[in-house]
């Protein structure tokens, strides 16, 4: 099986930056990926590692270590369009469906 | 720009009823998926298709079932709709291992 650990809530202040963990446990492994969820919105793609490192895109930036079946995603010069709720998701083969973990609710305050 | 829509954004329902969840993808995409979402569960797998008329249950699929008779629309159904079935449901949809396009979300409730 599958299962993925993210904290629950995280609080931070605009124009900061914050990093949401990602642990995963699964039979094997094709990436990570991150997803963002704005209230009453559609789940939309942040950004995928399949390789070790860390992949940048703008203000978003997203870490993985296969070694430690641990992953972050990085938000940098926090902004109050940021508040929404990012799920972390690993599949275990290329085809196979996503796993997602139970999200973490960003709340960003002024 | 790409655009997977499902038909009704709120449903009411009464328990037994049957119920159609439509969604209708634009992309040619091959794969769809049908996932529910509760608040402090995260989106769990309900059924997914990888071709026409292919099915495979996901990890909830009980009082469920789908249909795929076309490429582009993946229909969810509730045979006998239980209040236990009150959620929000996505369908997604992606090209091989590709990322995912959801939808906007079916919010039923079950009295």
């Amino acid at each position: 099986g599958q299962s993925l650990e993210q904290p629950s809530e995280v609080t931070a202040v605009e124009g900061a930056i914050v990093q949401i963990n990602c642990t995963y446990q699964t039979s094997g492994f094709y990436g990570l990926s991150w997803y963002q969820q704005h209230d009453g919105g559609a789940p939309t793609f942040l950004s995928y590692n399949a390789l070790d490192g860390l992949e940048e895109t703008g203000r978003f930036s997203s870490f993985l270590s296969r070694s430690d079946s641990y992953g972050y995603l990085l938000l940098q010069e926090l902004q109050m369009k940021d508040s929404a709720s990012y799920f972390c998701a690993v599949r275990s083969s290329g085809n196979t469906p996503l796993v997602f973990g139970k999200g973490t609710r960003l709340s960003v305050i002024a | 720009d790409v655009k997977v829509t499902q038909s009704s954004r709120y449903l009411v329902k009464r328990t037994g009823e049957k119920v159609f969840l439509e969604c209708v993808q634009d992309m040619d995409h091959e794969n769809m998926f049908w996932y529910r979402q509760d608040p402090g569960l995260g989106l769990r797998l309900i059924y997914f298709s990888y071709d026409v008329k292919m099915k495979e249950k996901g990890d909830i699929p009980e009082g469920y079932s789908v249909s795929r008779e076309k490429k582009e629309r993946f229909s969810l159904i509730l045979e006998s709709a239980s209040t236990n079935q009150t959620s929000m449901y996505l369908c997604a949809s992606r090209q091989q291992a590709g990322e995912l396009f959801f939808g906007e979300g079916s919010r039923l409730t079950v009295l």
